[in-house]
């Protein structure tokens, strides 16, 4: 089945810089890669997600980059905000579609003002 | 409804009970999921419906764990003789595509 490793566990910027939360994956079939954001208490919500037929997609300040052949793909956050302090997880499919989700362990981000 | 509501949102029991959580998903999604997060940890896959059928069991953790669904409606998730470890959040989410995550049921086994 698949595997879903995402690095780092934790991670603390200044405001303004940017953050970069890196997942790979084990099943070359996968074929779509969202990112989920988490504030503490609340439910996981999805921020953007890329399917494997393109290999970045921008959204704002969050874009999300994919490289099949490395199978890995990566959240890129810009000009870091502190309400985008958050727990992050990345997914992928666990049954190669779009079927069950997979998720990484979760990447803490704190932005520090 | 509007959203992904999941009932009760707290159930506090003791060792031994049996727990039934459930899932209203988001009026015509097919697909529904249920996942466990224990404080401080990732989601942990459990089960999915895809209508009232279940492709995949894998995840659920033991034979004490079991899910049903109606249709492409409610769902519940049983947890007989429950343990300590069974504490955590468990979230139900549904999709007819993204998926939409409910706020979850906090579970606390004394």
């Amino acid at each position: 089945g698949e595997n879903v490793e995402q690095h780092p566990s934790t991670l603390s910027v200044q405001e303004g810089d940017s953050a970069v939360i890196k997942c790979t994956y084990s099943d070359s079939a996968s074929n779509y890669f969202p990112w989920y954001k988490q504030e503490l208490g609340k439910r996981p919500q999805l921020i953007i997600d890329i399917r494997s037929n393109v290999g970045e997609k921008k959204d704002q300040r969050i874009a999300v980059t994919l490289n099949k052949t490395a199978k890995h793909f990566s959240l890129h956050i810009t000009e870091t905000q502190p309400e985008d302090s958050a727990v992050y997880f990345c997914a992928a499919p666990g049954g190669g579609s779009q079927g069950n989700l997979i998720f990484g362990k979760g990447t803490k981000l704190s932005v520090k003002p | 409804g509007a959203g992904v509501s999941q009932s009760p949102s707290n159930k506090v029991t003791e060792k031994g009970k049996d727990v039934e959580l459930r899932c209203d998903p988001i009026s015509g999604h097919t697909a529904l999921y249920w996942y466990r997060q224990r404080l401080g940890q990732g989601l942990e896959f459990l089960i999915y419906f895809q209508g009232n059928s279940a492709p995949d069991k894998s995840g659920l953790p033991s034979d004490r764990f079991s899910a049903e669904r109606t249709g492409e409606s409610v769902s519940t998730l049983t947890i007989q003789r429950t343990q300590q470890e069974d504490s955590a959040v468990y979230l139900c989410a549904s999709s007819a595509g993204e998926l939409f995550f409910g706020e979850g049921s906090r579970l606390t086994v004394l």
